[in-house]
């Protein structure tokens, strides 16, 4: 069975720092990568996703991940964080095949400060 | 709003207790999925319907939980005999699997929040 691991729990940064979330999954096959968001009061909603190519993807409001497959990572990063990105980030895995059910990880709270 | 819609939003009740919660996916969605979510955790995958068939159940779905697509629309998920421990977010979320795309997003809905007392 797969698994997800997010190293950081909680994250604290400042309006225009630089973000980075570390993601690692463990599974045997091939499998497509996700990184989901759930802003306050919202539901969770797809921030960007890699299936196969380029192992670096763009997302929706300057976020993009990189692939390395031979760390079985898929870090989030974003040069330049906004007070409008607080929210839980959570990466998520879908062995290629099958349901596409989504394995996550336990989540990133993001906290902004202006 | 043609998102997918849950109800209700929060249920309260007591151990013991049957309760039963509705998804409405995106019209056209032929894949609907159940996740639970507790505190400090991320969804975790419950079951999944392609149409009306129930195509996979995870061994977190214990015999007290039974869901149904009957007719391939909407989707009903039971719990029987309520234990303290099934209190969570119950998400619904729905994709389709037309076109030539390896995945389809699944896009969620609101979620169920389930207190069992």
């Amino acid at each position: 069975a797969q698994s997800v691991s997010q190293h950081n729990h909680h994250v604290i940064l400042s309006e225009a720092a630089s973000l980075e979330l570390g993601c690692n999954y463990s599974y045997g096959g091939t499998v497509n990568l996700f990184w989901y968001v759930q802003y306050p009061g919202q539901h969770l909603q797809l921030l960007l996703k890699y299936f196969s190519g380029d192992p670096l993807v763009k997302g929706i409001k300057g976020f993009e991940a990189e692939f390395i497959k031979s760390k079985f990572s898929f870090n989030l990063r974003k040069p330049s964080v906004q007070w409008s990105d607080t929210a839980e980030y959570f990466c998520a895995v879908a062995p290629t095949g099958g349901g596409n059910k989504l394995t996550f990880g336990t989540g990133t709270q993001l906290k902004v400060e202006l | 709003d043609t998102g997918v819609s849950q109800n209700p939003r929060h249920k309260i009740t007591k151990r013991g207790q049957n309760v039963t919660f509705r998804c409405d996916p995106i019209s056209e969605h032929n894949r609907l999925y159940w996740y639970r979510q507790t505190l400090g955790q991320g969804p975790e995958f419950l079951t999944y319907f392609q149409n009306e068939a129930q195509l996979e159940k995870s061994r977190l779905l214990s015999d007290r939980f039974s869901a149904e697509r009957p007719k391939g629309s909407f989707s009903t998920l039971e719990i029987q005999r309520t234990e303290q421990g099934d209190s969570a977010m119950y998400l619904c979320a729905s994709s389709s699997t037309s076109g030539r795309r390896a995945y389809n997003e699944q896009f969620f809905g609101p979620g169920t929040r389930l207190t069992v007392l």
